[in-house]
C-alpha cells in the first residue's frame, strides 16, 4: 500500500501564482523527501526535511512537516512554466532500529500546470 | 560523472521472453534500487539492495529477479514477461547512511526503461 498520499491529484495554476501540494502519510518516518518529474523523464530530488524538523527553504521551495499530523506540505512559490511537472513525496523508514536498511515509499503525484 | 545509466531506454517483449534491465552507478552508492510506475500508482518498489551480494524484496517483487555482484551494477531481470509488467522501470541510487546519517539519504534516479509485453 502507498505510505504517501498527494493532495491534489493535479493542479493548475497561472504563472507567478503560488502552487501548494500537500502529503499525507501512514507510519513513523526517519525523513520525507520531494522529487520532481518532468514527463518522460526519471525523478530529481527536489528536497529533503527530517522528522525533527518543521520547516525548511530552498530557493523558491518551502516544505513543512507535521509528525503529529503524519502530513507535509510543499509550497513553490511566484510559478513558473518550466514548473509543470509530476511532483512525488516519499518518505523513508528505517526498518530496524540502528540497521542501515531502509525502505523509501513513494505516493501518487501531483501533476502540476503553470500557465504561461 | 554519468550518475545513474539504465539501458535499454525502449523495449518491446512478446509474452514469455526473457530480458535483462540493466542499471550502472558511478557514485559508489551502496544502496540501489529499482521501481516501476504505472498510471495513477506512483512509484512502486520492485526490489533494493544496501550492497554486493544483498538484496531484498519490495512491494511487488513477482515475475522479477535480481542480483548484485558488484556495487556499480544492479541488473533486473524478468524470466517470463507478462502484458502486465508493461510499465516504465527506474533503477535508483544512494549512500547508506547509518543512524543519524540515514535521515540525509536522497536518490539518483535513472532516465528510465519504457516496456512494452504484447
Amino acid at each position: 500500500s502507498q505510505q504517501g498520499e498527494e493532495d491534489p491529484q493535479a493542479l493548475s495554476i497561472q504563472e507567478g501564482e503560488n502552487a501548494t501540494m500537500n502529503c499525507s502519510y501512514k507510519t513513523s518516518i526517519n525523513n520525507l523527501q520531494w522529487y520532481r518529474q518532468n514527463s518522460g523523464r526519471g525523478l530529481v530530488h527536489l528536497i529533503l526535511i527530517r522528522s525533527n524538523e518543521r520547516e525548511k527553504h530552498s530557493g523558491r521551495l518551502r516544505v513543512t512537516l507535521d509528525t503529529s499530523k503524519k502530513s507535509s506540505s510543499l509550497l513553490i512559490t511566484a510559478s513558473r512554466a518550466a514548473d509543470t511537472a509530476s511532483y512525488f513525496c516519499a518518505t523513508l523508514r528505517r526498518l530496524r532500529s540502528g540497521g542501515s536498511n531502509y525502505k523509501l515509499t513513494f505516493g501518487k503525484g501531483t501533476l502540476l500546470t503553470v500557465n504561461p | 560523472n554519468a550518475g545513474v545509466t539504465q539501458t535499454p531506454k525502449f523495449q518491446v517483449l512478446k509474452t514469455g521472453q526473457s530480458m535483462t534491465l540493466q542499471c550502472a552507478q558511478d557514485m559508489n552508492h551502496e544502496y540501489m534500487s529499482w521501481y516501476r510506475q504505472d498510471p495513477g500508482m506512483g512509484l512502486r518498489l520492485i526490489h533494493y539492495s544496501v550492497g554486493a551480494g544483498i538484496t531484498d524484496q519490495g512491494e511487488v517483487p513477482n515475475g522479477y529477479n535480481v542480483s548484485r555482484s558488484t556495487t556499480e551494477d544492479f541488473p533486473l531481470r524478468l524470466l517470463s514477461a507478462a502484458p502486465s509488467q508493461t510499465s516504465v522501470y527506474f533503477c535508483a541510487s544512494s549512500t547508506l547512511g547509518q543512524g543519524s546519517a540515514i535521515a540525509k539519504n536522497i536518490q539518483y534516479f535513472g532516465a528510465g526503461t519504457r516496456l512494452s509485453v504484447l
